[in-house]
C-alpha cells in the first residue's frame, strides 16, 4: 500500500508562515491535494493538482510537490487558519490516498 | 449552490447491515464522479469508493472491497453507499463527497456532504 506521512503538529505565530509537508515515494509523481477540516466540520478543499486553488480560497495559500515531498505553505497566517490539514494523492494506478493529518496552531 | 446531503447512517450490530444516501443539487449530477469517503473518530480521512458519471466504474478501498456497494441514481440525484458484513473497525463519519473535473483526471474532492455517523457495536 502507498501511505503519506505528516507531521502531526505545526506552530506559527499570526502573520507568520506555516509549512505543512507531505512525504511518501516519489509523491511528484502523483497529483497532491490538500483540504483543511475545523472541528465539528467537513472538510474543505483548498489545493488541487499541486498548486491550483479553488475559487474562493485566499491567496495565502499556497502549494508544491516534487520528489518525495509535497508542501502546503500558508503565507501571512490568520487565527481562522488554525484547522487539521489533510493531504491527498492520486494517480490513475493508486487512486485516492490520504495523509496523516496536520493540526495547525495559531498561537 | 452546491449541496450533498448524506442520511441512512445509525448504530448497527456487527454482522449488520446500512444503506447510506447521498442527495446531490444546486450542479450537473451526471457530470461528476461521486466518492465516499470516512473519518473514524479523532482519526483520518479515508477514501471508501468511488463511482463513474454513469455508474459503470466502480472502485473501493481493500478495506471495504466485497462487503460494501456503491450506486447511484441519476434520475434522482443521488449515490448510495450499502453497507454489509459491519465491523466495528466501519464506525466512522460517512461523507458523500463531489470529484472534481480536472482535465488532468478525478484528482480530488471539491464538495463535501455534512457526514453521516455509522456505529457498529454490539
Amino acid at each position: 500500500s502507498y501511505d503519506l506521512t505528516q507531521p502531526p503538529s505545526v506552530s506559527v505565530s499570526p502573520g507568520q508562515t506555516a509549512s505543512i509537508t507531505c512525504s511518501g515515494d516519489k509523491v511528484g509523481h502523483k497529483y497532491v491535494s490538500w483540504y483543511q477540516q475545523k472541528p465539528g466540520q467537513s472538510p474543505v478543499l483548498v489545493m488541487y493538482q499541486d498548486t491550483k486553488r479553488p475559487s474562493g480560497i485566499p491567496e495565502r495559500f499556497s502549494g508544491s510537490n516534487s520528489g518525495n515531498t509535497a508542501t502546503l505553505t500558508i503565507s501571512g497566517t490568520q487565527p481562522m487558519d488554525e484547522a487539521d490539514y489533510f493531504c491527498q494523492a492520486w494517480d490513475s494506478n493508486t487512486l485516492y490516498v490520504f495523509g496523516t493529518g496536520t493540526k495547525v496552531t495559531v498561537l | 449552490q452546491v449541496q450533498l446531503v448524506e442520511s441512512g447512517g445509525g448504530l448497527v450490530k456487527p454482522g449488520g447491515s446500512l444503506r447510506l444516501s447521498c442527495a446531490a443539487s444546486g450542479f450537473t449530477f451526471t457530470n461528476h464522479f461521486m466518492t465516499w469517503i470516512r473519518q473514524a473518530p479523532g482519526k483520518g480521512l479515508e477514501w471508501v469508493s468511488h463511482i463513474s458519471t454513469s455508474g459503470s466504474t466502480k472502485n473501493y478501498a481493500d478495506s471495504v472491497k466485497g462487503r460494501f456497494t456503491i450506486s447511484r441514481d441519476n434520475a434522482k440525484n443521488s449515490v448510495y453507499l450499502q453497507l454489509d458484513s459491519l465491523r466495528a473497525e466501519d464506525t466512522a463519519v460517512y461523507y458523500c463527497a463531489r470529484t472534481l473535473i480536472a482535465a488532468a483526471g478525478n484528482l480530488a474532492f471539491d464538495f463535501w456532504g455534512q457526514g453521516t455517523l455509522v456505529t457498529v457495536s454490539s
